[in-house]
């Protein structure tokens, strides 16, 4: 079946910190990827996407990139500000498939 | 630019009671669904729905009604509410249900307390 695990929370980083948010899928096929940002009491939000192989998403200085042979997608960002905490969900969808399946989400808290 | 719309933003309800949340948007959309977000859980599908008329089953249907009767709109019904309904809802949609990097848009939440 198709699933998405990504390492537990809260992470705690001091601002201009380097972060990595790991997440990995389990999926048949070539599933495209996505990185959701939620803030505080607001819905999810689209941070970036990967649809194939070896493809990299970039948005607001945060980068993932899709990898086949270790079926990974970790969210890295070189220096974090106090805006950027926030709940962080990794997703999987299936191009022929209806269905979104999302990780349980990683709590980011970034200190001045 | 509205996008996904949910209403109301917090309720609270009382064991059996009855409700309606109520989602809509406005980018023509075919592809409806809604989720529920429990500490812990991350999101768990509930009812979906892929054009007008056509609604099915998600991880987590029971004590829960859809109906899909425009594109626009999509109502989710807790019929007798029970205090393990306490959540938040989100209601989302995409363009089509499939295709490449297709890409889903959520609405702001639904905080919903049964006592």
């Amino acid at each position: 079946g198709n699933s998405v695990t990504q390492m537990e929370g809260p992470v705690t980083l001091s601002e201009e910190a380097f972060l990595t948010i790991n997440c990995t899928y389990t999926a048949t096929g070539y599933p495209s990827l996505f990185w959701y940002v939620q803030y505080p009491g607001e819905g999810l939000q689209l941070l970036l996407k990967a649809t194939k192989a070896d493809d990299k998403g970039s948005n607001k200085g945060f980068e993932a990139t899709y990898r086949k042979e270790t079926t990974s997608f970790h969210l890295e960002k070189g220096s974090v500000q106090v805006s950027d905490s926030a709940v962080y969900f990794c997703a999987l969808s299936q191009n022929t498939g209806n269905q979104f399946y999302f990780g349980t989400g990683t709590s980011l808290t970034v200190i001045p | 630019n509205a996008g996904v719309t949910q209403t109301p933003k917090f309720q609270v309800l009382k064991t059996g009671q009855s409700m309606t949340l109520q989602c809509a948007q406005d980018m023509n959309h075919e592809y409806m669904s809604w989720y529920r977000q429990d500490p812990g859980m991350g999101l768990r599908l509930i009812h979906y729905s892929v054009g007008a008329g056509i609604t099915d089953q998600g991880e987590v249907p029971n004590g829960y009604n859809v109906s899909r009767s425009t594109t626009e709109d999509f109502p989710l019904r807790l019929l007798s509410a029970a205090p393990s309904q306490t959540s938040v809802y989100f209601c989302a949609s995409r363009p089509t249900p499939q295709g490449t990097g297709n890409t889903i848009y959520f609405g702001e939440g639904s905080w919903l307390t049964v006592v």
